[in-house]
C-alpha cells in the first residue's frame, strides 16, 4: 500500500537555527498539504500545492516559514529561525486529484523540538 | 472561515460497548466531512468519511451520521475492542476548486478498557 513519506521522524533543534523537512507523496498525487499540529490539538494547514503551484498559503508565517515543491513531485518545508512556539508535529498529507472532494492521506509525521 | 468543534474530548467505554463522537460545523458550503483515527507519535489514518449528498454511510463497525440542516455529524463505533483506543479527529472541507482544504475538530481520546 502506498504511503507518504517524511523524513525525519524526529527533530531538536536550538532557539534560531535553521531546519528542514521532507515530504514525498504518494506516487501520481497532484495535491500536497503541510499541516502543523500543536499537541493536543488538531492538525492546521500551513500550505497547499497543486503540482508545484502553491494554492493557498495564507496561514503560513512566511517570515520564517518557506515551502517549495519545485518539480511538483516532494515538497521541503524550512524554518529558518526556529523559535520555541515551532515545536510541534509538522504533517504532510497527498490528494490524488485537483479540485472536488477527494480524501487526504497522511504521512508519518515530523516531530520537531526547539530548545 | 470555518470551525468545527468536537466533543467529547475524552471518551472512556467499557470493551464491547459502543462510542460516539459528535461534531459540528459552522460553514454551510462544507460538503466533505471525513474522519481519522490517530495513534500516539504517527499520522492520522482516514478511517471513514462522508459526502453532503448521503445521510448516513457504514464501513463494519463504524458508521457515520451526518446532519445538513443541524450541521453536525457524528462517529459511531460499535463492539469497541482495546486496539480502537486512540485519538479520532473530525474534520470538514468544501472541496472547491482551489482544492479542499481540511479544518479539524479539537480530537478526541477514546479509551477502551478491556
Amino acid at each position: 500500500e502506498a504511503e507518504v513519506a517524511q523524513s525525519p521522524r524526529y527533530k531538536i533543534t536550538e532557539k534560531s537555527q535553521a531546519v528542514a523537512f521532507w515530504c514525498d507523496p504518494i506516487s501520481g498525487h497532484a495535491t500536497l498539504y503541510w499541516y502543523r499540529q500543536i499537541l493536543g490539538q488538531g492538525p492546521e494547514l500551513l500550505v497547499q500545492f497543486q503540482d508545484e503551484s502553491v494554492v493557498d498559503d495564507s496561514q503560513l508565517p512566511k517570515d520564517r516559514f518557506s515551502a517549495e515543491r519545485l518539480k511538483g513531485v516532494d515538497s521541503t518545508l524550512k524554518i529558518q529561525p526556529a523559535e520555541l512556539g515551532d515545536s510541534a508535529m509538522y504533517l504532510c498529507a497527498s490528494s490524488p486529484r485537483t479540485s472536488g472532494i477527494y480524501e487526504q492521506y497522511f504521512g508519518p509525521g515530523t516531530r520537531l523540538t526547539v530548545t | 472561515g470555518e470551525n468545527v468543534e468536537q466533543h467529547p474530548s475524552t471518551l472512556s467505554v467499557q470493551e464491547g460497548d459502543s462510542a460516539v463522537i459528535k461534531c459540528t460545523y459552522s460553514d454551510s458550503a462544507s460538503n466533505y466531512f471525513p474522519w481519522y483515527k490517530q495513534e500516539l507519535g504517527k499520522g492520522p489514518q482516514l478511517i471513514i468519511d462522508i459526502r453532503s449528498n448521503v445521510g448516513e454511510k457504514k464501513d463494519q463497525r463504524i458508521a457515520v451520521t451526518l446532519n445538513k440542516t443541524a450541521k453536525h455529524f457524528s462517529l459511531h463505533i460499535t463492539e469497541t475492542q482495546p486496539e480502537d483506543s486512540a485519538v479520532y479527529f473530525c474534520a470538514a472541507s468544501k472541496g472547491n476548486n482551489a482544492g479542499n482544504m481540511l479544518t479539524f475538530g479539537g480530537g478526541t481520546r477514546l479509551m477502551v478498557k478491556p
